[in-house]
């Protein structure tokens, strides 16, 4: 089974201030990579995701991800962070080659942006 | 264009009750999950089904069974209800094909359990 490993399950930031939210996996093979975003009392809505190509990837509301094979990592960065990012955030795998289109989650990291 | 609907939103059972969580897409997507989030648990999911007449366990699929109507939709059925089913129950949906595998959630079903 694909685990994904999110480091810290609660952030605080300033506003302002650089958001760094990591995630690691294991899989001997890159699978698909993806960010989700939860807001309070909402579904996930995806900010990016990885597939294949440039491995900086940008995603919605200023976020971007590297990937990075070595590392097996795809940490999530936004330099700045506002209030409005106060929020859950997700992690998530899925196995290339994968018709079953199953994703794998991290536990989540809650974000808190302070004023 | 919906994308993923949910029906209900809130719901409160009693201990041995049953229900039927429903779930339709409009996005003529193949295949659609069914997950369960708690505190500090992130999303586990409880079953799939990769294509419409298919359907498959997932991480935590005791105490639950579903119904794949259709192409569209994607029931989930809680045949006694206990207080471990407390949850907020997402439905997801996505292509199938091999190429990525982004998946579209509903907005949540919220059950409490008592």
């Amino acid at each position: 089974a694909q685990s994904v490993t999110q480091l810290g399950s609660h952030v605080s930031v300033s506003e302002g201030a650089l958001v760094l939210l990591r995630c690691n996996y294991s899989s001997s093979v890159p699978p698909y990579l993806f960010w989700y975003v939860q807001y309070p009392n909402q579904g996930l809505q995806l900010l990016l995701k990885y597939t294949t190509g440039a491995t900086l990837v940008k995603g919605i509301n200023g976020f971007e991800a590297e990937f990075k094979k070595s590392e097996t990592s795809f940490h999530l960065t936004k330099p700045s962070a506002h209030m409005s990012d106060a929020a859950e955030y997700f992690c998530a795998v899925s196995l290339r080659g994968s018709t079953l289109g199953r994703l794998y989650f991290g536990r989540g990291t809650q974000l808190t942006v302070w004023p | 264009n919906a994308g993923v609907t949910q029906t209900p939103k809130f719901q409160v059972l009693k201990t041995g009750q049953s229900m039927t969580l429903q779930c339709a897409q409009d996005m003529n997507h193949n295949s659609m999950y069914w997950y369960r989030q708690d505190p500090g648990m992130g999303l586990r999911l409880i079953y799939y089904s990769a294509s419409e007449g298919t359907t498959d366990k997932g991480e935590v699929p005791n105490g639950y069974n579903v119904s794949r109507l259709n192409k569209r939709e994607f029931s989930l059925r809680l045949e006694s209800a206990a207080p471990s089913q407390t949850s907020v129950y997402f439905c997801a949906s996505n292509r199938g094909v091999i190429t990525y595998n982004e998946q579209f959630f509903g907005p949540g079903t919220r059950l409490t359990v008592l």
